[in-house]
Order: C-alpha cells, then structure tokens, then sequence
C-alpha cells in the first residue's frame, strides 16, 4: 500500500462549487504539505503543517483552505472553485526534526479540472 | 537569479547515450538542494539531498554535483536506459527554510 494517499485521484467540477482533496499518510510524519503544479511551472506551495496544531500559509494560499484533522490527515479545501485553479494538486510528508533538508513524500497526486 | 531554472525544458537521448542537465538557483542564502525524479503518472521521488559546495552525489548511473558559489546543480545519467525517462525537478532551500522548485527537466530516452 502506498504510504501517502490522495482522493480523489481526478475530478472535474464547476465554476464556485466547494471541492475538497484529502491526503491520508502512513508514515508517521509530522509535516504534510499541500502543493499545485501548473505545467511548465515548479510546484508552488499552497500550505503546510508541521504538526496538528500548526498551519501554515505557502506562497499561493488564497482561495484554499485547509484542516489537518489528524497527524495522518491533511485536506485542502477549495471554497468556491475557480477555472485558474484547474492543475495537479500533491500531498506531501516529511519527517521532523529533519529540518530544511528532509526529505518529501509524495502522494500520486489528484487532477483538478475547473470548467 | 531569484527563481530556480532549469535547462533544457525537455531533452531527448538516444538510449546508451550519456546526458547531463542544469538547475540554477540563488548563490545567496543557500542551505540545501534537492532532486527528484518524477516518472509520469507516479510521484515525485528523491533522488539527492546536497548541501556542502562540492558536494558529489551518486546512485547507480546518476550521479549530481553542486556549485553553491555560483548557483548550479548538474544531473549526470551515464548509459541512459528507457526507465530513466522521466521528469527531473530540482528544489532549493533558503537558508530561512523557503523551499522554492525548478519546473523541471523533461527527459525521454529514445530506444
């Protein structure tokens, strides 16, 4: 089984529908990150946690939300859906206290289509 | 630079070839530099973690080496098979723990 899991895996939606992706993690991590890839782009990072009480805004956070309900669960919520939101949406894991050079786990990823 | 780039976008090799390509990055602030591989439809994966200027990586047929001097990171793969086709993203941390990406290096290994 894998050890970061996304669901759904795809989905397409309207334009100000409230979308939620989930991310499930086995590994006994701490941090869980949540990321967008927007093709010929880096991965832009939307928001992470580093334990269940500690959320944190990434560099794209508007227009997301997240909740981290436990240490293995770590949703993001997309409130009114938008078509500039449509990309590939990644969880990630991390172990502490590894510090900025550990290393990142990352789900399959969940394709989000906006029409 | 302020951004992380990588070069080329996308790069095609004959299979048995021996290629090699380039992340750049800020050469202030420098803590870390990730790679990954990213086979299409599966996750990302390490690859490397460096952190020391000079430092030399190697893992089978792909080896890395880093210049934190001048801001670049180059990825070696000796005797591409077609496995190795995959995406190829570098990432860089600041020393305030800012992790900014590269967009990746599209690798495809003609047979």
């Amino acid at each position: 089984d894998a050890d970061v899991t996304q669901t759904p895996r795809n989905r397409i939606t309207k334009t100000g529908k409230r979308i939620m992706l989930e991310c499930s993690q086995t590994k006994g991590h701490d941090r869980m990150y949540w990321y967008r890839q927007d093709p010929g782009l880096g991965l832009q990072l939307i928001y992470y946690s580093f334990d269940v009480k500690d959320i944190n805004k990434g560099e794209i956070s508007d227009g997301y939300s997240v909740s981290r309900q436990a240490q293995a669960k770590f949703s993001l919520s997309l409130e009114s859906a938008i078509p500039n939101q449509t990309a590939l949406y990644f969880c990630a894991t991390s172990d502490s206290p590894g510090g900025p050079v550990d290393t990142q786990y990352f789900g399959p990823g969940t394709r989000l289509t906006v029409l | 630079i302020l951004n992380v780039e990588q070069s080329p976008q996308s790069l095609h090799v004959q299979e048995g070839d021996s290629t090699n390509f380039t992340c750049s990055f800020p050469s202030s602030n420098f803590y870390a530099l990730h790679w990954y591989r990213w086979e299409t439809a599966k996750s990302p994966e390490a690859l490397f973690v460096m952190t020391l200027n000079g430092d030399e990586k190697k893992k089978g047929r792909i080896s890395a080496t880093l210049n934190t001097k001048e801001g670049y990171s180059y990825l070696y793969i000796k005797g591409s098979q077609p496995e190795d086709s995959a995406t190829y993203l570098c990432a860089f941390i600041r020393s305030n723990y800012q992790l900014i990406w590269g967009a990746g290096t599209k690798l495809i290994i003609k047979p």
